[in-house]
């Protein structure tokens, strides 16, 4: 399987919102309901953000949210702070009971 | 609350065998139901997804590396392991030990990881 697709990168100035997109198949993102999204700051380990497309584990601000049209995934942050400024990795279970990821999308905030 | 900590060698020759540990501490690795595993990144790259393994041994792995990898389980010392043969170049990276939570059989997230070791390739 290929990895899914991302944006290499998306900025936006604080305050404002952005969507980064995830672009999957019918074997993965388009058939299950099992996207998930994980932030990663410099030097850092990625963290959980946003799992099952749109639930949102205890801790994480509202202002992170998930969705899926077909087989693309979307995250999108509102009220952007300097704080959101890190690489993005979507994750999609896909066939054969396996994980596939994106290739990473880096957030500047402006 | 539930930590993990990876270890083993920072620095492997090619074509030998990478061999990690990770030790979950606050909780034991056979009653959460939990599935453990790894991802690893390479230097600059994005994540993939190596495998998991449920305490009683049952595995899943990436169908890329299959044949070359290998998940173990000790509940004795709250540990599990990842041996990966005939490395290469190509595996570099930094490996994180995660966790794939109880989720009955459903979610296939991960919400913990281990902070990370550095495996480097060279002779």
């Amino acid at each position: 399987q290929s990895a899914l697709t991302q944006p290499a990168s998306v900025s936006g100035s604080p305050g404002q919102s952005i969507t980064i997109s995830c672009a999957g198949t019918s074997s993965d993102v388009g058939s299950y309901n099992l996207v998930s999204w994980y932030q990663q700051h410099p030097g850092e380990a990625p963290k959980l953000m946003i799992y099952e497309v749109n639930k949102r584990p205890s801790g994480v601000s509202n202002r992170f949210s998930g969705s899926k049209s077909g087989s693309t995934a979307s995250l999108t942050i509102s009220g952007l702070q300097a704080e959101d400024e890190a690489d993005y990795y979507c994750s999609s279970y896909a066939d054969s009971k396996t994980v596939l990821f994106g290739g990473g999308t880096t957030l500047t905030v402006l | 609350q539930l930590l993990l900590q990876e270890s083993g060698p920072g620095l492997v020759k090619p074509s030998e065998t990478l061999s990690l540990s990770c030790t979950v501490s606050g909780g034991s690795i056979s009653t959460t139901g939990s599935h453990w595993g790894w991802i690893r990144q390479p230097p600059g790259k994005g994540l993939e997804w190596i495998g998991i393994i449920y305490y009683s041994g049952y595995t899943y792995y990436n169908p890329s590396l299959k044949s070359r990898i290998t998940l173990s389980v000790d509940t004795s010392k709250n540990q599990f392991s990842l041996k990966l043969s005939s490395v290469t170049a190509a595996d570099m990276g930094t490996y994180y030990c995660t966790r794939r939570p109880n989720t009955g059989g459903y979610g296939w997230y991960f919400d913990l990881w281990g902070r990370g070791t550095l495996v480097t390739v060279s002779s």
